[in-house]
């Protein structure tokens, strides 16, 4: 059965440096997100993607923030610089045009430092 | 604004026992309500969603949109159903389909 990947599983990074967190969705899926939880919290919406383009975001997703599909397979999600309070499990999800099961990856955990 | 409550942070029962994972939503569209479950150590996936009416893994939740609730239930838990339950809430926009997360329940079946 098709998954969604995501790379790396962990991340930890100094404050103030670039990420670029990497997502392969499933191969006919035609929307695209990025969600984030922080440790404790609830899983929270950041960003949705369709027809390169952003469909719809967050407030959490601010000018730090950027997503790419650079190459029809790959899904990425940047943040320029980070913060300490952006440590969190980020979940990269994919899903068929309509009201279709989001289908999620297993998650990249970035630490900030 | 979409709001979804879990009132429930743990629910611990005996196997055997039935289980109801609260959830109660606020949205003024036409709600789409899901459930997805987190195993240990593995990916969220999902359990049910309201438009199909069906039972996995023994597992029902009907929406109930007077009371704008769509519990989680089983009649006889199983010590395979210890996970972390959230449900989420979607409505389309642009045609995708945005979800919104409850804070989860941690279910604990006890032996």
């Amino acid at each position: 059965e098709p998954e969604v990947t995501q790379t790396p599983s962990h991340q930890v990074t100094q404050m103030g440096q670039e990420v670029i967190l990497r997502c392969v969705p499933i191969s006919n899926h035609l929307y695209f997100y990025w969600y984030r939880q922080i440790l404790g919290q609830k899983v929270e919406f950041l960003v949705s993607f369709y027809n390169n383009e952003i469909s719809e975001k967050s407030e959490i997703f601010d000018d730090q923030f950027s997503v790419e599909r650079p190459d029809g397979s790959n899904f990425t999600l940047k943040i320029r610089s980070t913060k300490l309070e952006d440590s969190a499990m980020y979940f990269c999800a994919s899903s068929a045009p309509g009201p279709h099961e989001q289908y999620f990856g297993p998650g990249t955990r970035l630490t900030v430092t | 604004a979409q709001r979804v409550t879990q009132p429930e942070k743990l629910l611990s029962v005996f196997k055997g026992a039935p289980v109801e994972l609260k959830c109660n939503y606020s949205y003024s569209g036409s709600p789409e309500l899901f459930w997805y479950v987190q195993y240990s150590r593995q990916r969220l996936q999902l359990l049910l969603r309201h438009i199909s009416r069906e039972s996995i893994k023994g597992f029902t939740a009907d929406l109930n949109k007077g009371e704008t609730s769509f519990h989680l239930k089983k009649p006889f838990a199983q010590e395979e159903d210890s996970a972390m339950y959230y449900c989420a809430l979607g409505g389309l926009t642009g045609g995708g389909n945005k979800l919104t997360f409850g804070t989860g329940t941690q279910l604990k079946v006890e032996l």
